[in-house]
């Protein structure tokens, strides 16, 4: 089993609709949870960022861990065709850990 | 003004030659690190730097080598190219030197061995 795993799509949904993304992964030492979004030929780029289990909210985004699961989730509220992007999850144990990256989610919002 | 900035941005090559992709930040960052993303957009990381010292070195080739001549450069040269190196390589740097959640992205160099 790969430690970080992640449907890769491609999703497609019309504007306005609620989007959710998810991974699931295996290692427990796992204590930060990471939403990278990444535009067509561009970098990743830091989305949201939660600590522990619980849920964080930043607009129209919401970010689940539940640890009990292992198991983490992105909501896009109200999706825009600007939000049509690859969704990469990524994670890390430690201070001093790599990031490990899901394979990403190709999310394409139809106007 | 470009917080991480990679040349080239395209590189096409023939397989067995060598090959270097140059990496800035002006972000005042303490680590850089080199990541691959290969076709299916699997992103994993290579190596990082540290003010200057690797502090992690994943199972990559040595025809790999990183350089950091000072801490805003990570530079990446390849030696003796193979088809399977073909990827898009992203550097990053981060602003903690224990770490940090948020890394900041280069836009990528597209390499293609042909």
């Amino acid at each position: 089993q790969k430690e970080v795993e992640q449907d890769p799509g491609p999703l497609s949904v019309p504007e306005g609709a609620i989007v959710s993304l998810n991974c699931t992964y295996s290692n427990s030492a796992f204590q930060y949870f990471m939403w990278y979004r990444q535009y067509s030929r561009k970098g990743p780029e830091l989305l949201m960022y939660t600590y522990s289990s619980g849920n964080k909210e930043d607009g129209r985004f919401t970010a689940q861990v539940d640890k009990s699961s292992k198991y983490i989730s992105l909501f896009i509220r109200d999706s825009q065709p600007s939000d049509s992007a690859t969704y990469l999850c990524a994670l890390k144990g430690g201070s001093q850990g790599n990031l490990i990256f899901g394979k990403g989610t190709k999310l394409s919002v139809k106007p | 003004d470009t917080a991480v900035s990679q040349t080239p941005k395209y590189l096409v090559t023939q397989m067995g030659n060598d090959k270097s992709i140059k990496c800035e930040q002006n972000l005042g960052h303490d680590t850089m690190y080199w990541y691959k993303q290969d076709s299916k957009k699997f992103l994993k990381i290579m190596f990082s730097y540290n003010n200057k010292e690797l502090i992690i070195n994943e199972t990559v080739p040595n025809r790999f080598s990183p350089k950091s001549p000072d801490k805003a450069h990570l530079n990446l040269h390849i030696n003796s190219l193979e088809l399977g190196d073909s990827a898009v390589y992203f550097c990053a740097s981060s602003p903690w030197t224990s770490g940090s959640n948020e890394q900041f992205f280069g836009p990528g160099t597209r390499l293609t061995v042909l």
